[in-house]
């Protein structure tokens, strides 16, 4: 069975960093391409950022632009998210998603997500 | 501009059906999207992918009762015989070369 599982969740202080990890299971983690999205509260859902199969390719939302970092680890099915300069607004429930190919397109499997506090 | 435009809500009684739609911008007619839908206080899911031709395609464990459907610029999601677990937020959502877009999502009640 497919797996997603989202950790690193928590309170911090604006202008601090934080860093996120998705634990992948159930399928071949290197041939897909992986994606964080988030929930702000009272908002709808909007995509963070995307990072293909071999990390050849990666795109950002404009909103987390230079101070996000995604990353991953195919050897260790792992998909991470590294927030710097964490402002009030980027308070949200995290979720890291599967694409169904190795190139970026959709999001076809979802983690349960992790929550995200910026506050002082 | 590549956006998604959603009706912020619909609703429709027990055991009736719902269809959706989301519109793509001018221009974009061409494009794929794919529905997710989120219950109150869980993750989000993937529904399925409608394509530009109206084929579609579901999700692993979608029931059937779900469909899709679409033509120039609408994509739908049509949702037959409603359930109480279909009370929920439904989100359509496409790509382009740098950037993947969410409509704003529908709030569907169950009556």
């Amino acid at each position: 069975e497919m797996q997603l599982v989202e950790s690193g969740g928590g309170l911090v202080q604006p202008g601090r960093s934080l860093r996120l990890s998705c634990a992948a299971s159930g399928f071949t983690f290197d041939n897909y391409a992986m994606h964080w999205v988030r929930r702000r509260p009272g908002r709808g859902l909007e995509w963070v950022s995307s990072i293909s199969w071999n990390s050849g390719r990666i795109d950002y939302a404009d909103s987390v632009k230079g101070r996000f970092t995604i990353s991953r680890d195919n050897a260790k099915d792992s998909l991470f998210l590294q927030m710097n300069s964490l402002r009030a607004e980027d308070t949200a429930f995290y979720y890291c998603a599967k694409d169904p190919a190795a190139d970026i397109s959709y999001f076809e499997h979802w983690g349960q997500g992790t929550p995200v506090t910026v506050s002082s | 501009q590549l956006l998604l435009t959603q009706s912020p809500s619909a609703s429709a009684s027990l055991g009736a059906s719902v269809r959706l739609t989301c519109t793509l911008s001018s221009g974009h007619s061409s494009y794929a999207i794919a529905w997710h839908q989120q219950q109150p206080e869980k993750g989000p899911r993937y529904l399925m992918k409608v394509n530009s031709d109206g084929s579609y395609s579901r999700g692993f464990g979608i029931p059937d009762r779900l469909s899709g459907s679409g033509s120039g610029t609408e994509r739908h999601l049509t949702i037959s015989s409603l359930q109480s677990e279909d009370e929920a937020d439904y989100y359509c959502q496409t790509w382009d070369t740098d950037i993947r877009v969410f409509g704003g999502g529908t709030k569907v009640t169950v009556l």
